[in-house]
C-alpha cells in the first residue's frame, strides 16, 4: 500500500527558533499533500492544501507567514514552522493523494514538535 | 462553516459484540466519508470510503452507511476484538480537502 513518511517524528526546540517537518510520498507521486495539526484529544485541523508546484493554500487562521509550506517535488512536501512559541507545540500530520485520482488520503506518522 | 459530531464519550463494549460509531454533520454537502483509526502518537489509518451516492459500503468486519438525508453515517465492526480499541475519526470532503470529527474512543474489553 502507499507509505507516506514524515521526519523528523519528534522534536524539541527553543521558543524564537525554526524548524522544518518534512513529509515524502515513499512509493507513489502526490500532486497535492495536506498538513493537519492535532493537539491532545482533538480533531484534526486542517492547515493548508500544498500542490507541487505552486502556493499551498491554508486554512482561515492559519497564518502563512508562519507555517510555511514548500511543495517542490511530486513526492516531497515540507512544513516550517517560523519563530516558534509554546503554543505551537502540538502533533502535526501531513497527508497526501496519489496521482492516480483516488479518493483515498495516506498519512504520514505525525511529528510530535515540542517548544520550550 | 461545515460542523461535523462524533460523540465525544468513549464507548465501551464487550469482545464479540458490534460496536456502532456515529457521525453527524450539518452546514455541509461532501462528496463522500471517510472513517479512519487512530492509535494514540500515531497518524490516522485509512478504513473505509463511502460516496454520496452510496448508502452502504462493507469491508471484513466493517460496514459504512452513508444517509445524505440524515447527514449522518454509521460505522459498524462486527465481532468485535480487543484490538479494535482506538479512536475513530470520519472526515467529509471532496478531492480537494476533508474535515475531520473529534473522533470516538472505542473500548473493546475481552
Amino acid at each position: 500500500g502507499a507509505v507516506v513518511s514524515q521526519h523528523p517524528s519528534w522534536v524539541i526546540c527553543k521558543s524564537g527558533t525554526s524548524v522544518k517537518i518534512e513529509c515524502r510520498s515513499l512509493d507513489f507521486q502526490a500532486t497535492t499533500m495536506f498538513w493537519y495539526r492535532q493537539f491532545p484529544k482533538q480533531s484534526l485541523m486542517l492547515m493548508a492544501t500544498s500542490n507541487e508546484g505552486s502556493k499551498a493554500t491554508y486554512e482561515q487562521g492559519v497564518e502563512k507567514d508562519k507555517f510555511l509550506i514548500n511543495h517542490a517535488s511530486l513526492t516531497l512536501s515540507t512544513l516550517t514552522v517560523t519563530s516558534a512559541h509554546p503554543e505551537d507545540s502540538s502533533f502535526y500530520i501531513c497527508s497526501a493523494r496519489d496521482n492516480i485520482g483516488s479518493d483515498e488520503q495516506y498519512f504520514g506518522p505525525g511529528t510530535r514538535l515540542t517548544v520550550t | 462553516s461545515q460542523k461535523i459530531e462524533q460523540n465525544s464519550e468513549a464507548l465501551n463494549i464487550q469482545e464479540g459484540k458490534t460496536a456502532t460509531l456515529t457521525c453527524n454533520y450539518t452546514n455541509y454537502s461532501p462528496a463522500y466519508l471517510q472513517w479512519y483509526r487512530q492509535d494514540p502518537g500515531r497518524g490516522p489509518v485509512f478504513l473505509l470510503l463511502i460516496r454520496e451516492n452510496e448508502k452502504e459500503k462493507r469491508k471484513e468486519r466493517l460496514k459504512v452507511t452513508f444517509d445524505t438525508t440524515l447527514k449522518q453515517s454509521l460505522f459498524h465492526i462486527t465481532a468485535s476484538q480487543p484490538a479494535d480499541s482506538a479512536t475513530y475519526l470520519c472526515a467529509l470532503g471532496d478531492f480537494n480537502k476533508f474535515y475531520f470529527g473529534s473522533g470516538t474512543k472505542l473500548n473493546v474489553k475481552p
